[in-house]
Formats: structure tokens, sequence, C-alpha cells
């Protein structure tokens, strides 16, 4: 199985802040790779897609990038509505696997 | 508009079995594979697996290959898991996600909380 690591569990930051979280696959995954929020009580909300597309309605401050099997996420100006879950999913093969999560919080 | 409607929460004794439904309208249910995802409470996110509702084929991830069953009705668009012989690891929010292109998840249901309880 491919395993996702997100090193970081928790990460707290100032509004306005430039906030990156990252993601490593164990094995190349290409760009069969996406970024997900959630927040409490909600299903999970689709950022980034094939590693750099920003989804539809997701505000430009978002923004992904790649290298090799290193992902990173960045939210340029950090708000307040940034905190929740980021997780990671590689769809490159089954089983397909997440992230464990990086928890954003304001400072 | 895609949405992804699920049933409501369950609460199953040890031993007995649910099923779960996911409703979907605003696009041909029969263009996208359907993914069903576990989330066991304060914790992080696992796939089950996934059905494609045109062929009715199927993958499991190894864990949940006897826990889970998936099946698609396509004359009501409406995909089902059941989660049968529940046990408290059971216990959790079971999502549907509609698969692109197969490349990423996009759309996702609002989750069913399962509850296995004596």
């Amino acid at each position: 199985d491919i395993q996702m690591t997100q090193s970081l569990a928790s990460l707290s930051a100032s509004l306005e802040e430039v906030v990156t979280i990252t993601c490593q696959a164990s094995q190349d995954i290409g760009y069969w790779f996406a970024w997900y929020q959630q927040k409490p009580g909600k299903s999970p909300q689709l950022l980034i897609h094939s590693a750099t597309s920003l989804a539809d309605g997701i505000p430009s401050r978002f923004s992904g990038s790649r290298s090799g099997t290193q992902f990173s996420l960045k939210i340029s100006r950090l708000q307040v509505e940034d905190t929740g879950i980021y997780y990671c999913l590689q769809r490159y093969s089954t089983p397909f696997t997440f992230g464990s999560g990086t928890k954003l919080e304001i400072k | 508009e895609v949405q992804l409607q699920q049933s409501g929460p369950e609460v199953g004794r040890p031993g007995s079995s649910v099923k779960i439904s996911c409703k979907a309208s605003g696009y041909t249910f029969t263009d996208y594979v359907m993914n069903w995802v576990k989330q066991s409470p304060g914790q992080g996110l696992e796939w089950i697996g996934w059905i494609d509702p045109e062929y009715g084929s199927t993958d499991y991830s190894e864990k949940f290959k006897k826990k889970a069953t998936l099946t698609a009705d396509t004359s009501s668009s409406t995909a089902y898991i059941h989660l049968n012989s529940l046990t408290s690891e059971d216990t959790a929010t079971y999502f549907c996600t509609r698969d692109f292109g197969s490349r990423y998840f996009d759309y996702w249901g609002q989750g069913v909380m399962v509850t296995v309880s004596s």
C-alpha cells in the first residue's frame, strides 16, 4: 500500500501569514493527488486536484505544488475561515490512501 | 447541481448489519464511479472501496473485504454500502464520494453516523 505522510499533525499561524502543509508519498504517484479541507461535523471539501489544479470555487490564495513524491499546499494569506483539518489523498493505486491530516488553527 | 444525499444515522447491535444509501442527483449516475470512505470518531479518513454503477464492478480495500458490500441501483441513482457483523470498531461516519476521471474524489455526501451499541 502507498503511505501518505503528513508529518505535521497541527499547525498554528497568524492571520495573513503564509502557510505551507506538506504530504509525502511512499512512492511515485504522478499527479493522482488531491488536497481536502474538513471542518468539524462536515464532509471533506476538495481544494486542489491533480496536485496543482485549483478546484472550482476555491479561493486563489490556495495553491498546490509537487516535487517528485513531495506535495505541498500553500495558503498565501491565512484567513479565519481556513481553519480545519487538511488531508491529502493518493488516487494512484488501490487501496487509495489519505494522509493522517494536519489541523490548522489561528494564533 | 451535483448532490449526494445520504440516509440518516444508524444504530446497530453488535453482530447485526446496517445498509446506508447515497442518492445521487445532478449528473448521470452511471458515468461516475462511487467511492466509500470511513471516518472513525476523531480519526482520519479510510478508503473502503468503489463501485462502478454502470457495470456493478467493485474493488475493496483488503481491510474491508469481509466487512462491506457495495451495490448500486441505477433505476434510482442510489449507491449502497452494507456493513455486516457490526462491532464497536465499525462505529464511524461513512461518506460516499464521487470519483472524477479516476483522478480524485470531487463531491461528497454529508456522511452517515453509524453507532454500534448494545
